[in-house]
């Protein structure tokens, strides 16, 4: 099946800072998302990338898809503590909403 | 803000045994979809459900896995004989169309499987 490589595996930063997570994968998507998860939590979803080269926000976030369609990052600007949790980027194929590809994910920690 | 609700929030069971995870989807969403998350690795898609039947499933959704929809509410999971390995949180989720990517999860049940 389909592989991501989500990159890094954790972070430790401090608050105010801007934080930067990729996911990488051997094969296209035609769609990349973006999830946090709180702990106890489902993951909730944060950014949806439906296109090539698209650059979205959302507030402090932004996440782009990479123009080999086999990429995307996700920024955060300004980190506040809040922003702490497990952030996971998901790759989709086919027209399945539901039938994505997760990567490992990235556990943020931010500290005041 | 509705939500998807899962019970119990753990289980535990014995190996062989059966169980059933309990789901109630947000009540006008039409696409139902169970994930599980072994501890400390990534959401994996086990299958998704519209109009009463499976629309998909991944090579994890043997057949001790099932599904159903026993009613206007709820959305269950059920593994009937149990393995060490079925131990992991198992999330539930619905949206209301396809193919809208707004998923909503629900908090998951923990199952540990002994």
């Amino acid at each position: 099946g389909q592989q991501l490589n989500q990159s890094p595996q954790s972070m430790f930063i401090q608050e105010g800072e801007d934080v930067s997570m990729n996911c990488t994968s051997s094969s296209i998507f035609n769609t990349w998302l973006w999830y946090k998860q709180d702990p106890g939590e489902g993951p909730v979803l944060l950014i949806a990338l439906y296109k090539a080269g698209e650059l979205t926000s959302n507030g402090r976030l932004t996440a782009q898809f990479g123009i080999t369609r086999k990429d995307s990052f996700l920024n955060i600007s300004a980190s506040i503590p809040s922003d702490v949790g497990i952030y996971f980027c998901a790759g989709r194929l086919g027209t399945n909403a539901g039938k994505s590809t997760f990567g490992d994910g990235t556990t943020l920690t931010v500290k005041p | 803000e509705p939500e998807v609700t899962q019970t119990p929030s753990h289980q535990v069971t014995q190996m062989g045994q059966e169980v059933i995870l309990r789901c109630v989807p947000i009540s006008n969403h039409l696409y139902f979809y169970w994930y599980r998350q072994i501890l400390g690795q990534k959401v994996e898609f086990l299958v998704s459900f519209y109009n009463n039947e499976i629309s998909e499933k991944s090579e994890i959704f043997d057949d001790q896995f099932s599904v159903e929809r026993p009613d206007g509410s709820n959305f269950t999971l059920k593994i009937r004989s149990t393995k060490l390995e079925d131990s992991a949180m198992y999330f539930c989720a619905s949206s209301d169309s396809q193919p809208n990517e707004k998923l909503f999860f629900g908090s998951g049940t923990q199952l540990s499987v002994l």
